[in-house]
């Protein structure tokens, strides 16, 4: 079965410096990989995403997700950390259902926090 | 830019009560999902529905839910007796051709 770990709960950092959140999964075939951002009192926001091809992906806000298959890991950056980026960040694997359509499998999520 | 629509944001409700949690998907999208995140926990798969059928559902789903596309717009998720371990924030998702979910901002229900 699919497993999403999330090995930091909490990360504080400084307004303006650099960010790396960890995310590690567990599936058997090529993974579906999504990152999802969830402020206080918000829905999920999807941040960005990873299917094929370059391992490399861009997404919204400035964040960018590095796939590395070898060590089944995706993991979030950010090179300058804004104080409105505080939230809560969530790493998700999504799987095909034969009935059509795909689910997500979520880590527990990282807690973000911004000094200002 | 089109969004998926949860109603209520926030549901109190006795338990033992039927309630009833309504979502207004993406138009043209075709596959609809419901997930719940107990306070402090992860998000959890519940239910995936496509061609007004349910194609998936995890073993939360229990025969006390059920989900319902009543009129081609509306996605409802029905518990019908809440027990107070239903407590959750409860989202809505739905997809299109692409392969990413877009998520409503969830109803929190409390069940007292």
């Amino acid at each position: 079965a699919q497993s999403v770990t999330q090995p930091d709960i909490h990360i504080t950092v400084s307004e303006g410096a650099s960010l790396e959140l960890r995310c590690n999964y567990s599936y058997g075939a090529t993974p579906y990989l999504f990152w999802y951002v969830q402020s206080p009192g918000q829905g999920l926001q999807l941040l960005l995403k990873y299917f094929s091809g370059d391992t490399l992906v861009q997404g919204i806000k400035g964040f960018e997700a590095e796939f590395k298959r070898s060590q089944s890991s995706f993991n979030l950056r950010k090179p300058s950390v804004h104080w409105s980026d505080a939230a809560e960040y969530f790493c998700a694997v999504g799987t095909i259902l034969t009935g059509g359509g795909n689910k997500l499998t979520f880590g527990t999520g990282t807690q973000l926090k911004v000094e200002l | 830019e089109p969004e998926v629509t949860q109603t209520p944001s926030h549901q109190v409700t006795q338990m033992g009560q039927e309630v009833i949690l309504r979502c207004v998907p993406i138009s043209n999208h075709l596959y609809f999902y419901w997930y719940r995140q107990i306070l402090g926990q992860k998000v959890e798969f519940l239910v995936s529905f496509y061609n007004n059928e349910i194609s998936e559902k995890s073993e939360i789903f229990d025969d006390q839910f059920s989900v319902e596309r009543p009129d081609g717009s509306n996605f409802t998720l029905k518990i019908r007796s809440t027990k107070l371990e239903d407590s959750a924030m409860y989202f809505c998702a739905s997809r299109g051709q692409g392969s990413e979910a877009f998520f409503g901002q969830g109803t929190r229900l409390t069940v007292v």
